[in-house]
């Protein structure tokens, strides 16, 4: 079975300093990872996504993630946060090689970014 | 990539009554999943809707509760039946589109 954690229900990060979003994965085939964010009253939206290729993916906006199997992890990075930036992000797993492509997704991280 | 709209955006709906939530694909894809995003919360799948075959529901998700129904390759409806405000949230839906998912803005229920 496959499940999702994100370590952080809220971050606070002031404008210009690092971001990172943890994220750990359980999955027993070899997963799909994908970063969302969701601002206020607003769809969502791909931030990036890694499918088996390339561990360290760039995401729109900035931010970027790697996967790290022998940790189990998939963390959310940007340099240098914006005020923009201030959303609800979701970690997302889904198993290709099951053939369900079922996304599920972590509970949110709530970022908020200080002036 | 595919482009997906819903209806309506928003309802307020009296509790007991239905509401039915379209969804639009822009090409045809194999698989639609429906979403609830209740308030403060992550997303939670209802079912996927496979064309040509009766819908899978996640536990906690019957039927009775959520009937959908998927006539084509690129359509799709869910039916929230008999409301209470418990189901007051957000729905969305999704169509698998090679390796990834993409989705509607959304439909905001609120059941008074």
């Amino acid at each position: 079975a496959q499940s999702v954690t994100q370590l952080d229900s809220h971050v606070s990060v002031s404008e210009g300093t690092p971001v990172l979003l943890r994220c750990n994965y359980s999955s027993s085939y070899s997963p799909s990872l994908f970063w969302y964010v969701q601002h206020p009253n607003k769809g969502l939206q791909l931030l990036l996504k890694y499918t088996s290729a390339a561990t360290l993916v760039k995401g729109i906006n900035g931010f970027e993630a790697e996967f790290k199997k022998s940790e189990t992890s998939f963390h959310l990075t940007k340099p240098s946060a914006h005020m923009s930036d201030a959303a609800e992000y979701f970690c997302v797993v889904s198993d290709l090689t099951s053939g369900t492509y079922k996304y599920i997704f972590g509970t949110g991280t709530r970022l908020k970014v200080l002036a | 990539s595919a482009v997906i709209s819903q209806k309506p955006s928003r309802d307020i709906c009296q509790r007991g009554t239905s509401l039915t939530i379209q969804c639009q694909v822009d090409s045809q894809v194999t698989m639609m999943f429906w979403y609830r995003q209740q308030p403060g919360q992550s997303l939670t799948l209802i079912a996927t809707a496979n064309q040509g075959s009766e819908a899978t529901y996640e536990s906690g998700f019957v039927i009775d509760k959520f009937p959908i129904s998927r006539p084509n390759l690129t359509f799709s409806t869910l039916t929230v039946s008999n409301l209470s405000p418990e189901d007051s949230s957000i729905y969305l839906c999704s169509a698998q589109d090679r390796y990834e998912q993409y989705f509607g803005p959304g439909t905001r229920l609120t059941v008074t």
